[in-house]
């Protein structure tokens, strides 16, 4: 069954250190988002993209990069982190939203920034 | 630009009473409506969707949502919930990509329901 896996799904780190999550999707869906999820503020839009080379940026991309360098794989990168980044991140992917109407989304990665 | 309001961030329920989520929206564009559903320590899952058509949604689960065009609104109801029932609900716009797949998410709210 096509599925979307993230990893690590539990992480701790320093502030100042560089983070990637990694997310993989075997839907061979063209578009990928990141969101992150905060009390509070429900899921918040990071970094999207719809293709292989496009990125584009979310309402909350500062801090945070995606490349994307083929159809199953949007990983995000924190170049520095800072405890505001302590947050759950979720991948998620979908086909041309007006046939499915459907974002798949992974299990969440969980990331602590101390 | 798109934004989503959920008005009610927790609703307590007794099992096999009727509930009602709300939801607004705004948006100058026409849009594409949806409800997720997210258990614990869960990634999220599609409830029901509005695209076109009828305004009336029937989703899984015994969830059913009705378009109002004039009052900006998306309510998600079930008739008689369950304690399984028991999640956080998000509504969701079409973000500036329209049917591209951007998604604007509301705050939440929490459904309890007790026994």
């Amino acid at each position: 069954d096509a599925e979307i896996t993230q990893s690590p799904r539990h992480k701790i780190t320093e502030t100042g250190r560089q983070v990637t999550l990694a997310c993989h999707q075997t839907w061979n869906h063209n578009n990928m988002f990141w969101y992150r999820q905060d009390l509070g503020h429900g899921l918040r839009l990071i970094h999207y993209s719809y293709g292989v080379q496009d990125t584009n940026k979310g309402e909350v991309s500062d801090g945070y990069s995606v490349s994307r360098s083929n159809t199953e794989d949007l990983p995000l990168t924190l170049e520095s982190a800072a405890s505001s980044q302590t947050s759950v991140y979720f991948c998620a992917s979908s086909e041309f939203l007006g046939n499915t109407g459907e974002l798949f989304f992974g299990e969440g990665s969980r990331l602590t920034v101390l | 630009a798109q934004s989503v309001t959920q008005l009610d961030s927790q609703v307590p329920v007794f099992e096999e009473a009727p509930v009602e989520l709300r939801c607004n929206y705004s948006s100058s564009v026409s849009v594409y409506l949806f409800w997720y559903v997210q258990y614990p320590n869960q990634g999220l899952q599609l409830l029901l969707k509005y695209l076109s058509g009828s305004t009336l949604v029937k989703g899984i689960n015994g969830f059913e949502a009705e378009f109002n065009k004039s009052q900006t609104s998306f309510h998600l109801r079930k008739p008689s919930v369950h304690i399984s029932d028991t999640a956080e609900y998000f509504c969701a716009v079409s973000g500036s990509g329209g049917s591209q797949g951007n998604l604007i998410f509301g705050k939440g709210t929490k459904l309890s329901v007790k026994p």
